[in-house]
């Protein structure tokens, strides 16, 4: 069974641009969840979707979001990124929603703001 | 505020050593706590704990939630170069809508030969 995947694995991007992040979860998981990682916060909570649906969102700007298709993929979209956006960004799959200790992280993108 | 403290930050053994990393939390509504490994960029589920005092194991590495206290410990035994990695404790809790999942910023655990 292929794990989560996350395209694309490192991107570059300039300050004011946007930027998409897609995540395609394990066959079959219809939750995703997307996490920032950055060395002074660590790991921080996103937004989880389940059924294209937005469950919880963390404490994050509205510059900051997603959307989830029928087939399970998200997206997560920052506009107009702040050379604090960079960070690597998780996503993590799982076959129902709020179970965090199902969820199977993919290898993450690596977004560097410049 | 919720939040979940890691402690030591980094920790470096040699082959062989008994570790001990601590997590402290101050969450409201408090579901469960749980471990990750993280060696290159995808962290990967250890243990989950839900209630006090019942020590949870694989192999070399075991885990403990005291919930008067607010603390849990992982151990790992012998270690192994191959323990070399970040280990990260969330902590999930019971809200509706807003975050539920707060992790604390890890241990970076290096393992010399």
């Amino acid at each position: 069974k292929a794990g989560v995947t996350q395209t694309p694995r490192y991107l570059i991007k300039t300050r004011g641009q946007q930027v998409t992040l897609s995540c395609s979860p394990i066959s079959g998981h219809r939750s995703v969840s997307w996490y920032q990682q950055t060395p002074g916060q660590g790991l921080q909570f996103l937004f989880e979707y389940f059924s294209e649906t937005q469950r919880n969102k963390g404490n994050f700007p509205g510059r900051f979001s997603g959307r989830q298709f029928s087939n399970s993929r998200s997206e997560m979209n920052v506009s107009t990124l702040e050379l604090g956006d960079s960070a690597l960004y998780l996503c993590a799959s799982s076959l129902a929603a709020g179970t965090a200790e199902t969820q199977y992280f993919g290898p993450g993108t690596r977004l560097l703001v410049l | 505020e919720d939040k979940v403290v890691q402690s030591p930050l980094s920790l470096v053994v040699h082959e062989g050593d008994t570790v001990t990393l601590n997590c402290s939390y101050e969450v409201t509504n408090f579901r469960s706590l749980l471990w990750y490994k993280q060696e290159k960029k995808a962290p990967t589920f250890l243990f989950m704990l839900t209630s006090s005092g019942i020590e949870k194991k694989s192999g070399r590495l075991s885990s403990i939630l005291d919930k008067k206290e607010l603390f849990s410990i992982l151990n790992i035994t012998a270690t192994q170069t191959g323990d070399s990695a970040i280990y990260l404790c969330a902590v999930e809790a019971v809200k509706t809508g807003a975050n539920n999942l707060f992790f604390g910023t890890g241990t970076r655990l290096t393992v010399i030969p």
